[in-house]
């Protein structure tokens, strides 16, 4: 019973080196979320996903690029990392609205530091 | 703009008495509203939710009020217990086509001291 599963946990990265932060999950669900927790800020939605092969920006999407090729997959790409990119990265997931809301399930989040 | 508020962020109890965390909101297009329990080094978990058609909610010692005209919420733990120590969050969605996306506030420490 996995749920949302996020690579890697933890990664130190240097200023302008790219990586890419992968979201997996087994639920079946439409919906999938990106989210970053700084101090004090909450969590804030960075971009999300409403099904395969479809994007959006959220809150926060300046420096970050996603792609969801497959259902299960979710994707989130720094292609030149900064200092204000450290951060804690949740992905979550929630199953297709039926007009009435349902809860997101979270991962264990990726705590990315940049130097 | 924050639209979904914790101004506490901190709260210290002792164990068996009750816990009341505290949220605010601004954007009156929010319909559902989530508490959202979190661990250190772990993600979020869904604790309990409120409908805007409704104005409380239960599940077993936790219970969540809505007042809708003052924009606010609250989640209270009773009893509260040791275990119950961790950062909650309030969140809010806004239906329709908001496709499941949350708003969050800045979460509040509870403690409970045995």
């Amino acid at each position: 019973n996995a749920g949302v599963t996020q690579t890697p946990k933890f990664r130190v990265l240097k200023t302008g080196q790219s990586m890419t932060l992968l979201c997996a999950q087994d639920m079946n669900h439409e919906y999938m979320y990106w989210y970053r927790q700084d101090p004090g800020m909450g969590l804030r939605l960075i971009h999300y996903s409403v099904g395969e092969g479809t994007t959006a920006k959220g809150e926060v999407p300046d420096g970050y690029n996603v792609s969801r090729l497959k259902k299960q997959n979710f994707l989130l790409g720094l292609e030149s990392a900064a200092p204000s990119q450290t951060s804690v990265y949740f992905c979550a997931s929630s199953p297709l609205d039926r007009g009435w809301n349902t809860e997101a399930f979270f991962g264990q989040g990726t705590r990315l530091t940049v130097v | 703009d924050q639209q979904v508020k914790q101004n506490s962020p901190s709260l210290s109890v002792q164990e068996g008495r009750i816990s009341i965390l505290n949220c605010d909101y601004t954007n009156s297009m929010f319909d559902y509203f989530l508490w959202y329990k979190k661990y250190p080094a772990e993600g979020p978990t869904f604790l309990i939710s409120i409908s805007s058609i409704k104005d409380k909610n239960e599940d077993g010692r936790f219970t969540v009020f809505l007042n809708k005209s003052a924009k606010h919420l609250s989640l209270h733990i009773v009893p509260s217990q040791p275990g119950d120590s961790a950062v909650y969050f309030c969140a809010a969605s806004a239906g329709g086509t908001s496709y499941g996306k949350l708003t969050f506030g800045q979460g509040t420490i509870l403690t409970v001291h045995p």
